[in-house]
C-alpha cells in the first residue's frame, strides 16, 4: 500500500495562475481532506469529503475548489492564485466508524506563490 | 468543538520521560482525545487515542483524568528522534471528525537534546 500521496511535490505559482493539487489514497477511505499549513502554525482544513461526490467547506475554504469525482481521489484547486497560499498543502484520508479513529497523511505538497 | 491549550515549547533529554499535558476544559460528553506528532516536512502521524483513564500502546501513554477536562501524553525514554511537534485535538470521533470537528492548534515543539 502506498498510502495517501499528493501530486506534485513542490509548484511555484506566479499571482492569477492557477493549478490543481490531486491526492490518491489506496485504503479505500471514505473521508478525505484537504489542510493548508502555514510556517510556525497547526494545520487548517480547507475542504472535505465525506464521499465520492460529494464535498463541504472547512474552516479556510476561500480561493479553492475541490471534488471528488472518485473515491480514491481528492483534488484541491486554485483558480487565481494569490501569495496568502504559499503554504504547504496536506492531504489525508480516514475510515468512519472504527474503533480508533485515525486521520493518514501524505507527505504535502509546498506551493510558493509569487 | 473542544478548544485545547498546550505548551509552546518543551525541551528534553535522551533517555527521559516526557509528559506532554493538554487542557480541554470544555470537553464534550461524545469527544475523545487524540495525540498526533509531525515531524519538519512531514505530515502529522497519529500516535495514540483515548476516552477515559489509561491508554498504552507501543508507543506512549495516554493519562486522562476523571473529569477528562485535561490530558497528559507520555514518551517514555525519548531520543533524538521523537524531536517533533506534538498536537492535541478533541472531537466526536463517533461523526467521523468530518469537517470542523477536527482542530489542529499550534501544538507543543518538543526538541530531544543529547
Amino acid at each position: 500500500n502506498a498510502g495517501v500521496t499528493q501530486t506534485p511535490k513542490f509548484r511555484v505559482l506566479k499571482t492569477g495562475q492557477s493549478m490543481t493539487l490531486l491526492c490518491a489514497q489506496d485504503m479505500n477511505h471514505e473521508y478525505m481532506y484537504w489542510y493548508r499549513q502555514d510556517p510556525g502554525m497547526g494545520l487548517r482544513l480547507i475542504h472535505y469529503s465525506v464521499g465520492e461526490g460529494t464535498t463541504a467547506k472547512g474552516e479556510v475554504p476561500d480561493g479553492y475548489n475541490v471534488s471528488r469525482l472518485k473515491k480514491q481521489n481528492f483534488l484541491l484547486g486554485l483558480e487565481s492564485a494569490a501569495p496568502s497560499q504559499t503554504s504547504v498543502y496536506f492531504c489525508a484520508s480516514s475510515y468512519p466508524g472504527r474503533e480508533t479513529y485515525e486521520q493518514y497523511f501524505g507527505p504535502g505538497t509546498r506551493l510558493t506563490v509569487t | 468543538l473542544a478548544k485545547t491549550t498546550q505548551p509552546i515549547s518543551m525541551d528534553s533529554y535522551e533517555g527521559q520521560e516526557v509528559n506532554i499535558t493538554c487542557s480541554h476544559n470544555n470537553i464534550a460528553t461524545n469527544d475523545y482525545i487524540t495525540w498526533y506528532q509531525q515531524f519538519p516536512s512531514q505530515g502529522p502521524r497519529f500516535i495514540i487515542q483515548g476516552y477515559k483513564t489509561k491508554v498504552t500502546n507501543e508507543v506512549a501513554s495516554l493519562f486522562i483524568p476523571a473529569d477528562r477536562k485535561s490530558s497528559t501524553l507520555s514518551l517514555p525514554r525519548v531520543s533524538l528522534s521523537d524531536t517533533a511537534v506534538y498536537y492535541c485535538l478533541v472531537g466526536d470521533i463517533g461523526r467521523g471528525w468530518a469537517g470542523n470537528m477536527l482542530t489542529f492548534g499550534g501544538g507543543t515543539r518538543l526538541m530531544v537534546k543529547p
